[in-house]
């Protein structure tokens, strides 16, 4: 099977860094990505790692290493209307397979 | 307007009804998706298409079915609803051959069975 895992519940200050951690365990891996999620919208693209590195887009950046299974979303300057869940998604192979989601991790900022 | 819409977006109807819930896309996607998502369940992949004639089952696809009118219309169908499929569910697009393949999401359906 495959096991994507991520905290179920952060809290963070306004103006603070916060790191969002994922790991996965998946029989291939072909890309991840993170969504973010507000409460009873929809998820929306935040951003997609397929190399190791760090990918930077203006106060989120996201992490990958292929070797640990592992990734990270970087929230920098946190403002409140980042309160969101954010969800880390799996591509496992190539081709024509759809993402494997985790169970997202419920982001709290508070002043 | 909305590139991926979703009809209705709210829906509470009774055990053993049917019921058809619609997702349209003006984004010229040829891969469509539906989801339900639970809390502290997460999205759970119901059944996804590649194009008109593809249909595929994902990890939940046991009482329900789909179909795929045109490119654009992708519906999910309750045959015979139970209270266990009350859930937030979400169509989701993509287009092949897009490197990354990002999924884009409709607003989602709320759907509440008594």
């Amino acid at each position: 099977g495959q096991n994507i895992d991520q905290p179920t519940e952060m809290t963070a200050t306004e103006g603070a860094i916060v790191q969002i951690n994922c790991t996965y365990q998946t029989s291939g891996f072909n890309g991840l990505f993170w969504y973010q999620q507000h409460a009873g919208e929809a998820p929306t693209f935040l951003s997609y790692n397929v190399l190791d590195g760090l990918e930077e887009k203006g106060r989120f950046s996201s992490f990958l290493s292929r070797s640990k299974g592992y990734s990270y979303l970087l929230l920098k300057e946190l403002q409140m209307k980042d309160s969101a869940s954010y969800l880390c998604a799996v591509r496992v192979r190539a081709g024509n397979t759809p993402l494997v989601f985790g169970k997202g991790t419920r982001l709290s900022v508070i002043a | 307007d909305a590139d991926v819409t979703q009809t209705p977006r709210n829906r509470i109807t009774k055990t053993g009804k049917r019921i058809m819930l619609e997702c349209s896309q003006t984004k010229g996607h040829d891969r469509m998706y539906w989801y339900r998502q639970d809390p502290g369940l997460g999205l759970r992949l119901i059944y996804y298409s590649f194009d008109v004639k593809d249909i595929n089952k994902g990890e939940i696809s046991d009482g329900y079915s789909v179909s795929r009118q045109a490119q654009a219309k992708f519906s999910l169908s309750l045959e015979s609803a139970i209270p266990n499929q009350t859930a937030l569910y979400f169509c989701a697009t993509s287009v092949r051959g897009s490197g990354q393949e990002t999924q884009y999401f409709g607003p989602g359906t709320r759907l509440l069975v008594l």
